[in-house]
């Protein structure tokens, strides 16, 4: 099983691009995320998805875009570039409500 | 007031020692709790869940979780160099649609 997949898995932007990080779940699962994480602190919520066409904003989504055609993939796009957005991006994913979530391997990006 | 607070650390502990990592969290109506292990460079992996008033105990492991005083810990016992990571705390928000997490404690286990 492969799980939760993110690509790429280091990226270097420019400042003022554009680019998309994939996220792709292969089991079925009702609920996508995404985070940021920056050294030394927790993950912050960027957006999520209760389902395929759903999608809401989480604590962090200013920068930000994301849509949800498929139930296996959710992509983040980043518009823009800004050096506030180098960060190791996460997607998780969870079957329902109350259940965990599960956490790929993470996007490693920087903005020069 | 943070959603979820966690004692940064670092924590250190000998081995063969019971570590012990506590959490807190603001939301009331939080039914759904989690402890996530995270390696440096690494994705955050689930260690406990834990839903009910009480402890849940899983090989090394035991979740403690008590909703009145809105606090949910982790024993680690005979502590081992290979639990050396950030522990994360996680609660689902009331609707259960999101989690809040905190921003985790550093575990170092001296063999």
């Amino acid at each position: 099983n492969a799980g939760v997949t993110q690509t790429p898995k280091f990226r270097i932007l420019k400042i003022g691009q554009s680019m998309t990080l994939q996220c792709t779940q292969d089991m079925n699962h009702n609920y996508m995320y995404w985070y940021r994480q920056d050294p030394g602190m927790g993950l912050k919520l960027i957006y999520y998805s209760v389902g395929a066409g759903i999608t809401d904003k989480g604590e962090v989504p200013n920068g930000y875009n994301v849509s949800r055609s498929t139930t296996e993939d959710f992509p983040l796009r980043l518009e823009l570039a800004a050096p506030s957005q180098t960060s190791v991006y996460f997607c998780a994913s969870r079957i329902n409500t109350g259940q965990p979530q599960h956490f790929g391997d993470g996007t490693r990006l920087s903005i020069l | 007031q943070k959603e979820v607070e966690q004692n940064s650390g670092p924590l250190s502990v000998p081995e063969g020692a019971i570590a012990s990592l506590n959490c807190t969290y603001s939301d009331r109506v939080s039914q759904s709790f989690f402890w996530y292990r995270q390696y440096s460079g690494k994705s955050p992996e689930l260690i406990m869940s834990i839903y009910s008033n009480g402890d849940k105990e899983d090989g090394r492991f035991t979740a403690q979780l008590n909703k009145a005083s809105q606090y949910v810990s982790l024993l680690i016992r005979d502590s081992q160099p290979s639990d050396s990571a950030t522990y994360l705390c996680a609660v689902n928000n009331g609707n259960g649609n999101q989690f809040y997490f905190g921003t985790g404690t550093s575990l170092t286990v001296i063999p």
